[in-house]
C-alpha cells in the first residue's frame, strides 16, 4: 500500500459525459501528479499540483482539467468524454515538487461507452 | 505525446535467468527512474539515478545511467517467478517537473 488512495476504482460512462476522478495524497505530500495510462501503453504525464498551485503540464487534454484542494486531495475532471478516453488514470505524490520518489496510486479504470 | 523507446517490449525467460533492458532518447535528461507495475497496481519505483554514468544497485536489480544521458539500462539476476510485471524507465525532462516513461518492457518468468 503506498498511502496515495484513488477513487473510484473503476468507472464504466458513456461518451460526451463528464466524470470527475479523486486522489488523496500519502500524508505529508504537498505534490500530486496525474498520468494517464492507454492499454499496453506507457505512463502519459497529464499534470502536477504542488501546495495548490499547478506546477507543471504534460500532454493534458483542453477537456480535462484538475485542481489541488487546500487539504491537498486532488480532482481530476475529464469533460466531453470519447471511446479513446478509455484507460488507467494514476495518481502519484511526492513531499516536494522535485522529488523523485513519487508514490502512485491503483488507479482509476475509467471505461467509455 | 513524447515517450522513450524501452525494449525489448516483451520477454519470456526461465526462472533463474539474468535479464536485461533498456530505455533510450533523443533527448538529454537529468535523472532517470525505473518503475515496476504489477497487474492492478500502480508504479513502484525501483532505482533512481542522477549522474551520468551512475551505476546503481538495489538487491538483484542494477540500473545504470547511461554515459551520454540518452540512455538507461536495468538489469535483474537470477530472475524469480515474483520479478513478473511491467518494468517502466522514466527520465526526467531538464528544467522542468515532467517525468517522460517509457513505453514498457513486460517480463514474464517461467519456473
Amino acid at each position: 500500500d503506498s498511502g496515495v488512495t484513488q477513487t473510484p476504482k473503476h468507472l464504466i460512462t458513456a461518451t460526451g459525459q463528464r466524470v470527475t476522478l479523486r486522489c488523496s495524497p500519502r500524508s505529508g505530500d504537498l505534490s500530486v501528479y496525474w498520468y494517464q495510462q492507454s492499454l499496453d501503453q506507457g505512463l502519459q504525464f497529464l499534470i502536477q499540483y504542488y501546495n495548490g498551485e499547478e506546477r507543471a503540464k504534460g500532454n493534458i487534454l483542453e477537456r480535462f482539467s484538475a485542481q489541488q484542494f487546500p487539504d491537498l486531495h486532488s480532482e481530476l475532471n475529464l469533460s466531453s468524454l470519447e471511446l479513446g478516453d478509455s484507460a488507467l488514470y494514476f495518481c502519484a505524490s511526492s513531499v516536494r515538487a522535485d522529488d523523485t520518489e513519487a508514490f502512485f496510486g491503483q488507479g482509476t479504470r475509467l471505461t467509455v461507452v | 505525446g513524447q515517450q522513450l523507446n524501452q525494449s525489448p517490449q516483451s520477454m519470456f525467460i526461465q526462472e533463474g535467468e539474468d535479464v536485461s533492458m533498456n530505455c533510450t532518447s533523443s533527448s538529454i535528461f537529468n535523472t532517470w527512474l525505473w518503475y515496476k507495475q504489477e497487474p492492478g497496481e500502480g508504479p513502484v519505483l525501483l532505482i533512481a539515478l542522477y549522474k551520468a554514468g551512475e551505476l546503481t544497485s538495489n538487491g538483484r536489480l542494477t540500473a545504470q545511467f547511461g554515459i551520454t544521458r540518452k540512455d538507461s539500462f536495468l538489469n535483474i539476476s537470477a530472475s524469480i517467478p515474483s520479478d513478473v510485471g511491467i518494468y517502466f524507465c522514466a527520465g526526467l525532462v531538464s528544467g522542468t517537473y515532467k517525468y517522460i516513461f517509457g513505453t514498457g518492457t513486460r517480463l514474464k518468468v517461467l519456473a
